[in-house]
């Protein structure tokens, strides 16, 4: 069963359109968070969300926008893409706040722009 | 500005041999520092996390050792077997009034031959 799942695996696109990639978390955890890890493999958080509410924006252009329906869903949405976001994005969630809880993440979702 | 400084960027080693990859971090808040395995194609998933007032944690064959005076911390694994060979990152995390973060190092590429 798994536990973070995204949709697409692979998504090619051509710069200037928009595209969404969504994530979904079936292990009933408070936090879900968008990370980019460029082609040098850097991973870096983008947004955090708790209980539906953004606590993380990490100086991401105002092109990407994260959206929460529930607690079980964070997707990412991106406007006018350009080369620079061809990376690999990755959903995870964790248990809770306040403490350290174990990260799990999804299988990441490979974003070609040309 | 990298917070967490991470060496070697690959290692290669002997199948049996001891994998050392070294971390330096330079903020003081982070409550913990994980380790995170990442195989090609897949998410990073936890391996082992230390506290700051920890000197080492042991689980199987992999060790963190962690010099608080130093600012650094290093992953061990011994007898390391070619099902090791993967990419790892290290990471600091802070917890901030439910602000949770990670902060990752650049990644190690490690290689295990027979």
């Amino acid at each position: 069963d798994t536990a973070v799942s995204q949709t697409p695996k692979y998504l090619v696109t051509q710069m200037g359109n928009d595209k969404s990639i969504k994530c979904e978390q079936n292990l009933g955890h408070d936090t879900m968070y968008w990370y980019k890890q460029d082609s040098k493999k850097f991973l870096k958080i983008m947004f955090s969300y708790n209980n539906k509410e953004l606590i993380i924006n990490e100086t991401v252009p105002n092109r990407f926008s994260p959206k929460s329906p529930d607690k079980a869903h964070l997707n990412l949405h991106i406007n006018s893409l350009e080369l620079g976001d061809s990376a690999v994005y990755f959903c995870a969630s964790s248990q809770g706040a306040g403490g350290f809880y174990e990260q799990y993440f999804g299988p990441g979702t490979r974003l070609t722009v040309t | 500005q990298q917070q967490v400084k991470q060496s070697p960027q690959s290692l290669i080693v002997q199948k049996g041999g001891i994998s050392i990859i070294n971390c330096a971090y330079e903020n003081t808040a982070f409550d913990y520092f994980p380790w995170y395995q990442q195989f090609p194609g897949k998410g990073p998933a936890l391996l082992i996390a230390i506290r700051p007032d920890v000197s080492e944690k042991k689980e199987g064959r992999f060790t963190i050792s962690f010099n608080k005076s130093a600012k650094q911390f290093s992953l061990h694994i011994m007898d390391s077997q070619p099902g090791d060979s993967a990419t790892y990152f290290c990471a600091g995390h802070i917890s901030n009034f439910g602000n949770e973060k990670l902060t990752f190092g650049t990644g190690t590429r490690l290689t295990i031959i027979p």
